[in-house]
């Protein structure tokens, strides 16, 4: 089945330093890609998306594209602040409408002053 | 904001009893789901649904029953709560257009003892 994997955390950053985080995906298909972002205490919230292979999606400075030769989806952003401290959770769905949502485990952001 | 209100957002109970959660959305979307978040898994579905009186069961349906008489509310049941299923319940909708992004809401944690 479809399955999405994610660089395992806790990632801690000083303010200013440069993001990565990892997603790769098994999927049949061309599945739509996401990264949402969950803060403490709060449900998750869309960050950015990509629809189809070579799709770079981005908001609030960060990054993601859609890669179908990797079958990954990796998250970037140039430089970091302590409110970006969060889980990020990479999620595909294939796109069968209201059908399988498929989420990573997330990865624990901490950025330090 | 998606308009989207979970209650109640906290709930203790014990072992056998019945448990209903209630998701609320006030912008008339035809797609409801209802997640369970637990560390190292991510988000998994346990149910959602299409319209009214139309669900499906997701990954981690066994002990969880929904309903949805009314477009605008979307409720989870515990028929008999088991502590493997404290955890943290996250209710969303998918917006219409084909570009199928969720929207959660706040959460309730739920803790059987």
């Amino acid at each position: 089945g479809d399955s999405v994997t994610q660089m395992e955390g806790p990632v801690t950053l000083s303010e200013e330093a440069f993001l990565t985080i990892n997603c790769t995906y098994t999927a049949t298909g061309y599945p739509s890609l996401f990264w949402y972002v969950q803060y403490p205490g709060e449900g998750l919230q869309l960050l950015l998306k990509a629809t189809k292979a070579d799709d770079k999606g981005s908001n609030k400075g960060f990054e993601a594209t859609y890669r179908k030769e990797t079958t990954s989806f990796h998250l970037e952003k140039g430089s970091v602040q302590v409110s970006d401290s969060a889980v990020y959770f990479c999620a595909l769905t294939p796109n069968n409408y209201g059908q399988n949502f498929v989420f990573g485990p997330g990865t624990r952001l901490s950025v330090l002053p | 904001d998606a308009g989207i209100t979970q209650s109640p957002r906290h709930k203790v109970t014990e072992t056998g009893t019945p448990v209903t959660l209630r998701c609320h959305q006030t912008e008339n979307h035809r797609y409801m789901y209802w997640y369970r978040q637990d560390p190292g898994h991510g988000l998994r579905l346990i149910h959602y649904s299409y319209g009214v009186k139309d669900t499906d069961k997701g990954e981690v349906s066994d002990g969880y029953s929904v309903s949805r008489s009314k477009t605008e509310d979307f409720l989870l049941t515990l028929e008999s709560a088991t502590s493997s299923q404290t955890s943290v319940y996250f209710c969303a909708i998918m917006r219409a257009g084909g570009e199928y992004e969720q929207y959660f809401g706040p959460g309730t944690r739920l803790t059987v003892t």
